[in-house]
């Protein structure tokens, strides 16, 4: 993996569904994974910033793991809300770049 | 409530103007603002880290003469798109960070530049 990749790029679910996507990056060099919520007109909010392998983060139903051997974090929303609908974005320092390297994001819909 | 502030939000002008926007952090010191643009349907790609009292690192394909980019402050970066084109047009958002990089970075709302 040279980029951060995340999939799938967009899903819809029922309300009360719980989901998950991933966020797949360079293993070499690994210093971090920031995970974020963008909803629609506002500002990416941050979630979670994780740095160690088998690391679970939790945030009230969302929650997130870390495999920094195999390059890649999931994250987890737990019976889902129409509140959730936003694009999830991963970031990771990791590999050649010396900055944070964003993914494309995951567009979540939740439907009532 | 919102510790990074950008504006402004839109701007529509003509070929040839020069757009500034600014980005501030409101409760924080940041020695280092991110300025990021993001084409549709596509990640945010970086294209220079802006550091207080000292010239910004440009990614590799950004013109550093076409985006101006000032950090004067620990709490105010600028981005000045000079002699902007229709192919400038984009979304434009910044971003600081409190301390290092295993601290979350926080946005402004974006700047949507159009030009005609």
């Amino acid at each position: 993996i040279l980029n951060v990749e995340q999939s799938p790029q967009s899903l819809h679910v029922q309300e009360g569904d719980s989901t998950n996507f991933t966020c797949s990056f360079p293993s070499s060099n690994f210093y971090a994974l920031h995970w974020y919520r963008w909803e629609t007109a506002k500002s990416p909010e941050a979630l979670f910033v994780m740095t160690l392998n088998g690391d679970e983060k939790k945030k009230g139903r969302i929650s997130a793991t870390l495999n920094t051997k195999e390059g890649y974090s999931y994250l987890y929303i737990k019976g889902s809300q129409p509140e959730d609908s936003a694009t999830y974005l991963c970031a990771s320092y990791s590999g050649s770049a010396r900055q944070l390297t964003f993914g494309s994001g995951t567009q979540l819909t939740v439907l009532p | 409530g919102a510790v990074v502030s950008q504006h402004p939000s839109r701007v529509i002008c003509k070929s040839g103007t020069s757009v500034k926007i600014e980005c501030r952090s409101l409760d924080f010191q940041a020695t280092t603002m991110f300025w990021y643009r993001q084409f549709p349907k596509q990640s945010l790609m970086l294209m220079a880290t802006s550091n207080e009292g000292s010239k910004a690192t440009y990614e590799q394909g950004v013109e550093k003469d076409k985006f101006l980019i000032n950090h004067a402050s620990l709490t105010l970066s600028t981005l000045t798109v000079t002699s902007a084109h229709p192919e400038d047009s984009s979304f434009y958002i910044c971003s600081a960070r409190r301390k290092n990089s295993n601290q979350p970075q926080h946005f402004g709302d974006g700047t949507r530049l159009s030009i005609l």
